[in-house]
């Protein structure tokens, strides 16, 4: 888990609320990501940044958003149009350089909806 | 498109037996193949990484992982299983076509191996 750092740990909202999940990083990757967990469902890619002020879509972006404005920081805002939004959520960065490059991953935040 | 798929949600196996968790990829190109492990309410920790060469990698904690091209696998093994090895294990690939590392990994869904003492 080391150089990526997220919080909360644990986070609590109740039904209509937006709540923001915090993602940083110490070591000087350009690319981050975002994903959730669910049992049985592996890992499922939200929203990725390439680079800053830039981001793109994944496979299940709808009810979330993201910004981009500095290279260490990644916040993802789950929305009220999110509604099953209780999962577990990885944060991941990696290197731009080569497509060998591993992607890195925080400890996580485990969201529940009350 | 890439795909990768973890044929068993589930491996049992007696602590110091062999272990084998299973991963089957496609691509269009060539692919860099990986494995994570996830322990319980954790991120995911890097294993090893398949990028060119002996088909054979050796990774973190014992862990090896054979690239059959003809096959399109790359499975996990071990030689003596430990019940610390017991976790969530996932196997990732991107196509070597890809400009850098700053695109998305796809992932298998996951195995988990328990080792019983």
């Amino acid at each position: 888990d080391g150089g990526i750092t997220q919080s909360p740990k644990y986070l609590f909202r109740k039904e209509g609320q937006n709540v923001t999940l915090s993602c940083e990083q110490n070591l000087n990757h350009d690319a981050m990501y975002w994903y959730r967990q669910d049992p049985g469902q592996g890992l499922r890619l939200i929203y990725y940044s390439q680079i800053v002020n830039d981001f793109q879509k994944g496979d299940i972006a709808e009810g979330y958003s993201v910004s981009r404005e500095k290279k260490e920081s990644f916040p993802l805002t789950v929305t009220s149009a999110q509604k099953n939004p209780t999962a577990f959520y990885l944060c991941a960065s990696s290197n731009r350089r080569g497509a060998a490059s591993e992607q890195f991953f925080g400890p996580g935040t485990r969201l529940t909806v009350l | 498109a890439q795909s990768v798929a973890q044929p068993e949600d589930q491996v049992n196996v007696a602590e110091g037996n062999p272990l084998t968790v299973k991963c089957t990829y496609s691509v269009s190109g060539n692919p860099y193949l990986f494995w994570y492990v996830q322990y319980p309410n954790r991120g995911l920790q890097f294993l090893l990484k398949y990028i060119t060469g002996d088909n054979l990698v050796k990774g973190s904690y014992g862990f090896e992982a054979e690239f059959n091209k003809s096959q399109t696998s790359f499975h996990l093994k071990k030689p003596s299983a430990l019940v610390s090895d017991s976790a969530l294990y996932f196997c990732a690939v991107r196509d070597m076509r890809e400009g850098g590392g700053n695109t998305p990994l796809v992932f298998g869904k996951g195995t988990r191996l328990s080792v019983i003492a």
